[in-house]
């Protein structure tokens, strides 16, 4: 596996239940993303990890709960959520390297499409 | 966090150069510009940053204005595998000091056989 790998792919649910999206990078980074894309609005950025630690929440409702169990692993635990919800979850993942700072390139995965009923 | 500015679609005939243009005034010294592009809901892809120098790479080139106040994607020789949305980013930092990427609206390219 190589790059940025995000499961399921596609995922139905209700608002009462509780799941999980997951991502895993391969790419050695260190640094991790969740963007948020409904349907024709750009992507929104959700939160930013850095070295397995929160760096960025953009005000993301609580019923989103990221974890970051290690620098290659990426989740979205997801409970009680809307229907206004349902949208494309993208993880993304970088290389922060000290000093280098041009060097920094966003890889994305192909995303996990949520359709909350 | 700067802004940036794109036009919201554009056409451009197969084979001809395809010219992207973004306006992103509020940049400051050391922020970076990222293009990335989107074909129809996959994860969007890079292709090109750069400071204040022009750059260029097998997939684009950037020609960045001397203000830094805007900058312009030129795809060489459009295909129609090009047809995408394509999002100019001003890459910014969290107050912890993480890099951020914030997605505009993009411009939506067509390109015409």
């Amino acid at each position: 596996e190589t790059g940025v790998t995000q499961t399921p792919r596609h995922l139905v649910m209700g608002m009462t239940n509780k799941k999980s999206l997951k991502c895993e990078q391969h790419l050695g980074h260190n640094a991790m993303y969740w963007y948020k894309q409904s349907a024709k609005k750009p992507l929104e950025l959700m939160f930013v990890y850095n070295f397995k630690e929160q760096t960025e929440n953009n005000s993301v409702p609580s019923r989103f709960s990221p974890e970051c169990p290690n620098s290659s692993h990426l989740f979205l635990h997801l409970h009680t959520l809307q229907p206004e919800d349902s949208a494309l979850y993208l993880c993304a993942s970088s290389q922060v390297i000290t000093g280098r700072a041009g060097a920094n390139v966003l890889t994305f995965g192909a995303g996990s499409r949520l359709t909350v009923l | 966090d700067a802004k940036t500015t794109q036009p919201p679609s554009m056409d451009c005939a197969e084979g001809r150069a395809a010219n992207l243009p973004c306006n992103h005034s509020t940049i400051s010294g050391n922020e970076y510009v990222y293009w990335y592009r989107q074909i129809h809901s996959q994860g969007p892809q890079y292709i090109i940053h750069g400071l204040k120098n022009n750059e260029t790479n097998e997939m684009a080139s950037l020609i960045i204005t001397e203000d830094r106040k805007s900058s312009t994607l030129i795809l060489p020789h459009a295909t129609l595998r090009d047809t995408a949305v394509y999002y100019c980013i001003v890459r910014s930092r969290t107050t912890s000091g993480t890099y951020k990427y914030i997605f505009g609206t993009g411009t939506r390219l067509k390109v015409l056989a």
